[in-house]
């Protein structure tokens, strides 16, 4: 069965340096990968998303996230943070159930953003 | 905008307690989920339903039941609330096809079960 990891529960990163968050999934097959994020009090809201092609996806918000096959990873970046971005982010792997669509979401990383 | 509404941001019911969680979406998508989320564990699937009264078991069905008889409604179901039940509530609807993967959510409902 699909999973993700995301190995890092909380990270504190200084406003305008550099982020990655870490996302390692299972899955037999080319996996369909997703970044959503979530702001406090907020629903979800879909960041990028990797179906094929060029492993280096650009999302809204100024966030990327780069496909490594070899090392099965989904790492999402950002060059310079704002405060806006803390929020709590999660990775998924998109999976079909009896030829229906669903996502497996991985623990979620929460991100505080200092001043 | 997709919008997607839950109907209430936070309840609170008692054991044995029969209760509903209303979800509507206003974007004529055929796809409706639940999800429970629970610190650490990330989102976990319920149900999903990708048609008018269509339900599909997610990852942890046990002690819920949905109904979808509107296209733009869906509800989750705890016949019987127990405190290990005690969660937030997040519904999403998508599109068919790779779309599906798209999936926009309302802003959840946090159920504490006493």
């Amino acid at each position: 069965a699909q999973s993700v990891t995301q190995p890092d529960i909380h990270i504190t990163v200084s406003e305008g340096a550099s982020l990655e968050l870490r996302c390692n999934y299972s899955y037999g097959a080319t996996p369909y990968l997703f970044w959503y994020v979530q702001s406090p009090g907020q629903g979800l809201q879909l960041l990028l998303k990797y179906f094929s092609g060029d492993t280096l996806v650009q999302g809204i918000k100024g966030f990327e996230a780069e496909f490594k096959r070899s090392q099965s990873s989904f790492n999402l970046r950002k060059p310079s943070v704002h405060w806006s971005d803390a929020a709590e982010y999660f990775c998924a792997v998109g999976r079909e159930d009896t030829g229906r669509r669903a996502l497996t979401f991985g623990s979620g990383t929460r991100l505080q953003v200092q001043p | 905008d997709v919008k997607v509404t839950q109907s209430s941001r936070y309840l609170v019911k008692r054991t044995g307690e029969k209760v509903f969680l209303e979800c509507v979406q206003d974007m004529d998508h055929e796809n409706m989920f639940w999800y429970r989320q629970d610190p650490g564990l990330g989102l976990r699937l319920i149900y999903f339903s990708y048609d008018v009264k269509m339900k599909e078991k997610g990852d942890i069905p046990e002690g819920y039941s949905v109904s979808r008889e509107k296209k733009e409604r869906f509800s989750l179901i705890l016949e019987s609330a127990s405190t290990n039940q005690t969660s937030m509530y997040l519904c999403a609807s998508s599109l068919p096809g790779l779309a599906g993967y798209e999936q926009y959510f309302g802003p959840g409902t946090r159920l504490t079960v006493t």
